[in-house]
């Protein structure tokens, strides 16, 4: 089956710029959407089609998309941002939806 | 303000039943796909069905396959999920979340607060 693959953890202290890569075979032909999971609450869409951000998202995020790697970049992070991470894709036909395993971004 | 609020939660027991709602509210709900999306404690998302906006298209990951059934009342704004012969591992927070049909493929941009199942004797 197909899957996404993301970091663990990221690490990075206030004001920095957080990096978040996930990796899969058929990222060349599908968007990737990233969502943004605090602790007991429900995930939040915060990318969409790669690198386009939906109203009320802070500019500091940004998606960008290289071949089979798709990476949510964080600039300026705040204490705030401290979360979990997870992007979703879709297998090359496009009928499966995937996600990746998640990425716990610790703010230092 | 899109709303979607589950209900139905709670535990069962090996073996069980237990059917889960979606209420929908500050949209169209029948111009939508939805979804159902599930989380096992300290885990990660996993993607469980979809059911396309007029209820005449279903779709189920392979692990719920034959066992869980989707469906929509769009006169009702609400969306279900009936889980038959639950196992231990069905344990998880159940969200319901909109979907939106992209190019190819599809993503999520609003979801429910989410339902916990818990399967245990």
């Amino acid at each position: 089956s197909y899957e996404l693959t993301q970091p663990p953890s990221v690490s990075v202290s206030p004001g920095q710029t957080a990096r978040i890569t996930c990796s899969g075979d058929a990222l060349p032909k599908q968007y990737a959407y990233w969502y943004q999971q605090k602790p007991g609450q429900a995930p939040v869409l915060v990318i969409y089609k790669d690198s386009e951000r939906p109203s009320g998202i802070p500019e500091r995020f940004s998606g960008s998309s290289s071949g089979t790697t798709v990476t949510l970049t964080i600039s300026g992070v705040q204490a705030e941002d401290e979360a979990d991470y997870y992007c979703q894709s879709a297998d090359s036909s496009g009928t499966s939806v995937v996600f990746g395993g998640g990425t716990k971004l610790t703010v230092l | 303000e899109v709303q979607l609020v589950e209900s139905g939660g709670g535990l069962v027991q090996p073996g069980g039943s237990l059917r889960l709602s979606c209420a929908a509210s500050g949209f169209t709900f029948s111009s939508y796909w939805m979804h159902w999306v599930r989380q096992a404690p300290g885990k990660g998302l996993v993607w469980v069905s979809r059911i396309n906006s007029d209820g005449s298209s279903t779709s189920y990951a392979d692990s719920v396959k034959g066992r869980f059934t989707i469906s929509r009342d769009n006169a009702k704004n609400t969306l279900y999920l009936q889980m038959n012969s639950l196992r231990a591992e069905d344990t998880a927070v159940y969200y319901c979340a909109r979907g939106v049909v992209a190019t190819i493929g599809f993503y999520f941009d609003y979801w429910g607060q989410g339902t916990l199942v818990t399967v245990s004797s």
